[in-house]
């Protein structure tokens, strides 16, 4: 298993510019999470999905938009990039279990730098 | 809202012990522990689920006040291995309907 796998590892993007990132995972988890990373500021969850075709808003929002058309998949899209969205974006995914014992399994990460 | 960390930072030496603690001002469900390495994902320790569970592997455990509403992670015998940044991650009281809200971390960094 590859459990849980992000592309780009790596991207450089002008402001105003758009892109995707993809998050894939083969555990057949239900959750799956986009978290941004900033120094001194910890994870902090950006969108999430508790299952395919449904997503919710987490703590930071805005400016991103998020889908899950397939329950392996969770897209994080930027429709016009700004130098604050400079950042790691890492994303997790778990089992449902109401609740109980749900550990977040997290990918490699993708680094973003917007100028 | 987002659970306080403390210390800032631990330096330890080889061998040493160390206690990083995770505090929250509301009613906790679980308190989930993590540690990353510099330019890694993080990586899942343990999870408590019960007021005054205590678990542990090796010789990292964890222990879960809920009364107090605060998690200790207690790291013995301190390694090189040991070193990196460690995130607890809460859940409110309402359980299965919320998510994790993580600290900002401490950086942990054993020296020979």
């Amino acid at each position: 298993n590859a459990g849980v796998t992000q592309t780009p590892k790596f991207r450089v993007l002008k402001t105003g510019q758009s892109m995707t990132l993809l998050c894939a995972q083969d555990m057949n988890h239900e959750y799956m999470y986009w978290y941004r990373q900033d120094p001194g500021m910890g994870l902090r969850l950006i969108h999430y999905s508790v299952g395919e075709g449904t997503t919710a808003k987490g703590e930071v929002p805005d400016g991103y938009n998020v889908s899950r058309l397939k329950k392996q998949n969770f897209l994080l899209g930027l429709e016009s990039a700004a130098p604050s969205q400079t950042s790691v974006y890492f994303c997790a995914s778990s089992y449902y279990r109401g609740g109980k014992d749900e550990t977040q399994y997290f990918g490699p990460g993708t680094r973003l730098l917007v100028l | 809202q987002q659970p306080v960390q403390s210390p800032q930072a631990v330096i330890l030496r080889e061998g040493e012990d160390a206690v990083i603690n995770c505090s929250s001002s509301k009613a906790l469900y679980s308190v989930h522990w993590y540690r990353q390495k510099h330019g890694e994902a993080p990586v899942f320790l343990m999870i408590l689920l019960k007021g005054g569970e205590q678990k542990g592997h090796d010789k990292i455990s964890a222990s879960f006040n809920e009364k107090k509403q605060q998690s200790s992670l207690y790291l013995t015998a301190s390694q090189l291995s040991y070193s990196g940044t460690y995130f607890c991650g809460v859940q409110g009281s309402n359980g299965a309907n919320s998510k994790l809200t993580f600290g900002k971390g401490i950086t942990l960094s054993v020296r020979p």
